[in-house]
């Protein structure tokens, strides 16, 4: 079955450094997403993405963060100078069509910032 | 913004008891989504939603839309281990390309 892999698993980074996740969405899929999940709270929307561009942001997707497909198969988050608020599960998803929401998610990048 | 309050926040039952938690919201969702997640991993989609009033089964878990488009309820009859986890529902507005989240129900079941 396909699946959104996502790498790496744990990122340990200190405050202040950028840092780059990484995905892998399901081949045949066309929107991308960002979501994230401070531990033990709700899953929280960051950005969505079609076309190469983006197509929707929340307030949490400020300046420090940006998204690119840099090729036909991945897709990445930035963060250009983390913060400790920035510890979290980072979670990427795809889905084949806009109106068909069945949202496929990875495993998830767990981001430490000390 | 949209919010989803979901409730109960927790559960404890015992192995074998039927299971059922819901959604509100006060904002009109055109599609409603049930996830369940496991610790250290990601949502996993255990059921979807399209049309107010639609009831739908998946095994042993049941979902419906409300007819107001405004809640949902997931049930799980006769409960075994492996459901334990964070059974999240999540919304979708039309146009919108997001998906909103409720804060989650965690279940517990004793042996």
């Amino acid at each position: 079955e396909p699946e959104v892999t996502q790498t790496p698993s744990h990122q340990v980074t200190q405050m202040g450094q950028e840092v780059i996740l990484r995905c892998v969405p399901i081949s045949n899929h066309l929107y991308f997403y960002w979501y994230r999940q401070i531990l033990g709270q709700k899953v929280e929307f960051l950005v969505s993405f079609y076309n190469n561009e983006i197509s929707e942001k929340s307030e949490i997707f400020d300046d420090q963060f940006s998204v690119e497909r840099p090729d036909g198969s991945n897709f990445t988050l930035k963060i250009r100078s983390t913060k400790l608020e920035d510890s979290a599960m980072y979670f990427c998803a795809s889905t084949l069509d806009r109106g068909l929401t069945e949202a496929f998610f990875g495993q998830g990048t767990r981001l430490t910032v000390v | 913004g949209q919010q989803l309050n979901q409730s109960p926040q927790s559960m404890f039952i015992q192995e074998g008891e039927d299971v059922s938690m819901n959604c509100t919201s006060s904002s009109i969702f055109n599609t409603w989504l049930w996830y369940k997640q496991d610790p250290g991993e990601g949502p996993v989609l255990l059921i979807a939603l399209y049309k107010a009033g639609e009831l739908t089964s998946n095994g042993r878990l049941t979902a419906q839309f409300g007819i107001t488009r405004k809640d949902s309820f997931l049930n799980i009859s006769a409960s075994i281990p492996s459901d334990v986890g964070i059974y999240f529902c999540a919304g979708l507005i039309q146009g919108a390309q997001k998906l909103v989240f409720g804060q989650g129900t965690r279940l517990t079941i004793n042996p």
